[in-house]
């Protein structure tokens, strides 16, 4: 099946340090996404970016579809940013295809 | 702004009862899923529903079964509950052609003694 790799797994940061995420895909990128679950379990948007690059305040990203990778970069780290980061695609289909997420930790 | 409500945050059930996990969008999205988030195995899906009474197994049905009879409703039955479905139990909506884009509510998190 198709693979979605994410790196590092586990991240801890100084808060004001920035960071960047980084998501494989074994197959071609149609519709990638980046999650941010927060500490109480809630999944909410952050990007939509099949290509290019797209930034919202402190946090960017980057997709380089022929390479298929993506990265999410956070700058400024707050203690808010903790949280699990999800990349995810849906491969043309309508089910998405989830990483298995990189856990930030932000200290203050 | 789109919104996914779930039943209930937290669930303490006893093995072998009926359980019954609600979930409505109010964005008239044609797609709706259920997922389980447990430790180190990431997002997996159970269930999906593209339209009204129609529905589609995913990776991990076995246990589970779902009920789409109106649409912005969207259940998740566990028929006799096991520890093993111990889990956070996430749902999701999508409009059909919107790049797959989901919009999650705040999960369930459910105890099966």
């Amino acid at each position: 099946g198709i693979q979605v790799e994410q790196s590092p797994p586990d991240l801890i940061l100084q808060e004001g340090a920035n960071s960047t995420l980084r998501c494989n895909f074994s197959d071609s990128v149609n519709n990638l996404q980046w999650f941010h679950q927060n500490p109480w379990g809630q999944l909410i948007n952050l990007f939509y970016i099949p290509s290019g690059t797209k930034q919202n305040g402190r946090l960017s990203a980057t997709t380089v579809a022929t390479e298929r990778y993506s990265l999410l970069y956070i700058s400024s780290s707050q203690t808010t940013d903790s949280g699990v980061y999800f990349c995810a695609d849906n491969f043309g289909n309508e089910k998405l295809t989830f990483g298995t997420g990189t856990r930030l930790t932000i200290i203050p | 702004d789109v919104k996914v409500t779930q039943s209930s945050r937290y669930l303490v059930k006893r093995t072998g009862e009926k359980v019954f996990l609600e979930c409505v969008q109010d964005m008239d999205h044609e797609n709706m899923f259920w997922y389980r988030q447990d430790p180190g195995l990431g997002l997996r899906l159970i269930y999906f529903s593209y339209d009204v009474k129609m529905k589609e197994k995913g990776d991990i049905p076995e246990g589970y079964s779902v009920s789409r009879e109106k649409k912005e409703r969207f259940s998740l039955i566990l028929e006799s509950a096991s520890t093993n479905q111990t889990s956070m139990y996430l749902c999701a909506s999508s409009l059909i052609g919107d790049g797959g884009t989901q919009y999650f509510g705040p999960g369930t998190r459910l105890l099966v003694l």
